[in-house]
């Protein structure tokens, strides 16, 4: 079955400090993959997307996403992480020739000063 | 107005009322969707439009009732609820299946 998994609920970091936040999916065939950002009580913001081509993909706000096949794995990554950055973030997977995303459960990351 | 709107913002109702939500969407985009977010659980889909289209309909109980009268409009009608309805509603857009969807900043129910 398809799925997403983002295994930590939960990060914390201090300001200034680097950031990987985890996505492995299960799904058949080379996927869409997504990264998005909700702050609270707003919608989802699109971070990044990899379709194909270059496995390492740039994004907006300074944040970088890596598309490894041999591991099932699209973690997001930013080198330096701004208070501006604290917000939950989902992965999600679209399903190839449908309109669905699989989303994961989300990571909320706080960052201290 | 730019982008993916959803009025009201936030809305109470008690379990016989009937309310309606409201997302329009501002891009020219061709599918719309609605998504419901629970605490702690994963978005779930609840109805794709494709062309004013249902598309997809995952299993969701008739007290919610979609209608799509156009590509840019999309409303979600609500009549019975229960409590364990009270979620944060999604509405989204895009071109086609193959790129990413825009959100809007969702309507707050609670079911009282």
């Amino acid at each position: 079955a398809q799925s997403v998994t983002q295994p930590d609920i939960h990060i914390t970091v201090s300001e200034g400090a680097s950031l990987e936040l985890r996505c492995n999916y299960s799904y058949g065939a080379t996927p869409y993959l997504f990264w998005y950002v909700q702050s609270p009580g707003q919608g989802l913001q699109l971070l990044l997307k990899y379709f194909s081509g270059d496995t390492l993909v740039q994004g907006i706000k300074g944040f970088e996403a890596e598309f490894k096949r041999s591991q099932s794995s699209f973690n997001l990554r930013k080198p330096s992480v701004h208070w501006s950055d604290a917000a939950e973030y989902f992965c999600a997977v679209g399903v190839s020739g449908t309109y669905k995303y699989i989303f994961g459960t989300g990571t909320r990351l706080k960052v201290l000063a | 107005e730019t982008g993916v709107t959803q009025t009201p913002r936030h809305l109470v109702m008690g379990m016989t009322n009937k309310k309606s939500l409201k997302c329009e969407q501002h891009l020219g985009h061709n599918a719309m969707y609605w998504y419901k977010q629970s605490a702690k659980k994963p978005l779930e889909l609840m109805f794709v439009y494709s062309l004013e289209e249902r598309v997809e309909n995952n299993s969701v109980p008739s007290r919610f009732s979609p209608e799509c009268p156009n590509s840019s409009h999309l409303f979600l009608h609500l009549h019975t609820l229960q409590p364990e309805d009270s979620a944060l509603y999604l509405c989204a857009s895009s071109q086609d299946p193959y790129n990413e969807q825009f959100f809007g900043p969702g309507t707050r129910l609670t079911v009282l």
